[in-house]
């Protein structure tokens, strides 16, 4: 079995619906990330958490919401999508240590298309 | 300036040949530098990370890397057609809250 799964894998949607996107790890990593891929604009961080009570704004963060229900959960939420979040989204997990930046490790992604 | 800056490519290489790909960084407090490869609507995947000046092999991969000039590269030897993909090359600043900051990737077309 994966060790980061994504649900759903693809999803069309219409403007203004509410979208939630799922993430899950068996990895026992404690941070998880959010991240969208566009064309040409390589991947741009949208959300991260180092832990259950640390989540964090990415660079891109405005018309996304986040939860952390558990170490190994992490979702990803469009209030009210809109058709230029139409993207491919990657979750993504490491471990933490002190002093270094830790290997991602990327789910294998969502396509969402927003009508 | 970008902070991770690759050429986009393509970069096209005969099939057994050496490929190189480049790329620099602008944080000088750079600390973890990784090699990712990504096949068009996958997800990005693993091949190095580098920490220290000079060079390390796994396989027919190897990552080198120059602090000094803030230039880290990936020399694939025996090049197949399943190398063909676009590398990112990520770079990570523990000060900078632990993140990772990626380049926008190289697109790599090995010639059969």
């Amino acid at each position: 079995d994966a060790d980061v799964t994504q649900t759903p894998r693809n999803r069309i949607t219409k403007t203004g619906k509410r979208i939630m996107l799922e993430c899950s790890q068996t990895k026992g990593h404690d941070r998880m990330y959010w991240y969208r891929q566009d064309p040409g604009l390589g991947l741009q961080l949208i959300y991260y958490s180092f832990d259950v009570k640390d989540i964090n704004k990415g660079e891109i963060s405005d018309g996304y919401s986040v939860s952390r229900q558990a170490q190994a959960k992490f979702s990803l939420s469009l209030e009210s999508a809109i058709p230029n979040q139409t993207a491919l989204y990657f979750c993504a997990t490491s471990e933490s240590s002190e002093g270094r930046i830790d290997t991602q490790y990327f789910g294998p992604g969502t396509r969402l298309t927003v009508l | 300036q970008k902070e991770v800056e690759q050429n986009s490519g393509p970069l096209s290489v005969p099939e057994g040949a050496i490929a190189s790909l480049n790329c620099t960084y602008s944080d000088r407090g750079s600390q973890s530098f990784f090699w990712y490869r990504q096949y068009s609507g996958k997800s990005p995947e693993l091949i190095m990370f580098i920490y220290s000046n000079g060079d390390k092999e796994d396989g027919r991969f190897t990552a080198q890397l120059n602090k000094a000039s803030q230039y880290v590269s990936l020399l694939i030897r025996d090049s197949q057609p399943s190398d063909s993909a676009t590398y990112l090359c990520a770079v990570g600043v523990t000060n900078r809250d632990d993140k990772i900051i990626f380049g926008k990737g190289t697109r790599l077309h090995i010639l059969p």
